[in-house]
């Protein structure tokens, strides 16, 4: 059974990056579109970007010149830096993977609150 | 980006009923790229129906979905207790993938 299990810091001061790594197991991290996604309390949701390869990234324009993601192949984990954040950025971060060609998230991570406050 | 709006916001009906919820985009997509999700309190979505009509492994054939262009639906033939909770559309026809802002469907 596939697992995504997200990690990294609650709190992130204003200004500074937030970092986020998803773990994966249960399955190989290979040959999957791997997302992020986010969740303002009592909002909808909103799709940050994924990753397939270093070469195929697509990010949200919206978030574009802040993001960067990755995959770490040997620990089958992947991440997101989210760079000069503000209180916009407060939200339940997700990590998600869909079949390549398709965006069907078929497996979630559980979710992390990242609260961006001085 | 293409915009999903999603009618009713809230829906109140009761275990046995039947609940239509609407999703209408502000382009045309094609079903392919047309999915819904439903959300528990506290719990990460978990996909329904994908391709607008195909059912995901594991859910229950109550839930069904349809539509074509700019207008699709989700039905739940019979409601049961663990159906109440957010659902939300996703489009993926065009960068960037987005969301509907959620049907809230309620005990009544």
């Amino acid at each position: 059974q596939v697992q995504l299990q997200e990690s990294g810091p609650g709190l992130v001061k204003p200004s500074e990056t937030l970092s986020l790594t998803c773990t994966v197991s249960g399955g190989s991290i290979s040959s999957y579109y791997w997302s992020w996604i986010r969740q303002p309390a009592g909002k909808g949701l909103e799709w940050i970007g994924r990753f397939y390869t270093s070469e195929s990234t697509n990010y949200n324009p919206s978030l574009k010149s802040r993001v960067t993601m990755s995959v770490d192949t040997s620990k089958n984990e992947f991440s997101l830096k989210l760079s000069s954040v503000t209180a916009a950025d407060t939200a339940v971060y997700y990590c998600a993977r869909a079949v390549v060609g398709t965006a069907d998230f078929d497996y979630w991570g559980q979710g992390t609150l990242v609260t961006v406050s001085s | 980006e293409i915009v999903l709006t999603q009618s009713p916001g809230t829906l109140s009906l009761s275990p046995g009923e039947r609940a239509t919820l609407s999703c209408r985009t502000s382009e045309s997509v094609s079903s392919s790229y047309l999915d819904w999700y439903q959300q528990k309190p506290g719990q990460a979505p978990r996909l329904l129906i994908y391709g607008a009509s195909s059912r995901a492994t594991g859910i229950p054939d109550r839930f069904s979905g349809s539509g074509s262009g700019t207008d699709f639906t989700l039905t739940i033939s019979r409601l049961e207790p663990e159906d109440f909770a957010v659902y939300f559309c996703q489009q993926y026809d065009s960068s960037p993938q987005t969301f509907g802002q959620g049907t809230k469907l309620e005990l009544k």
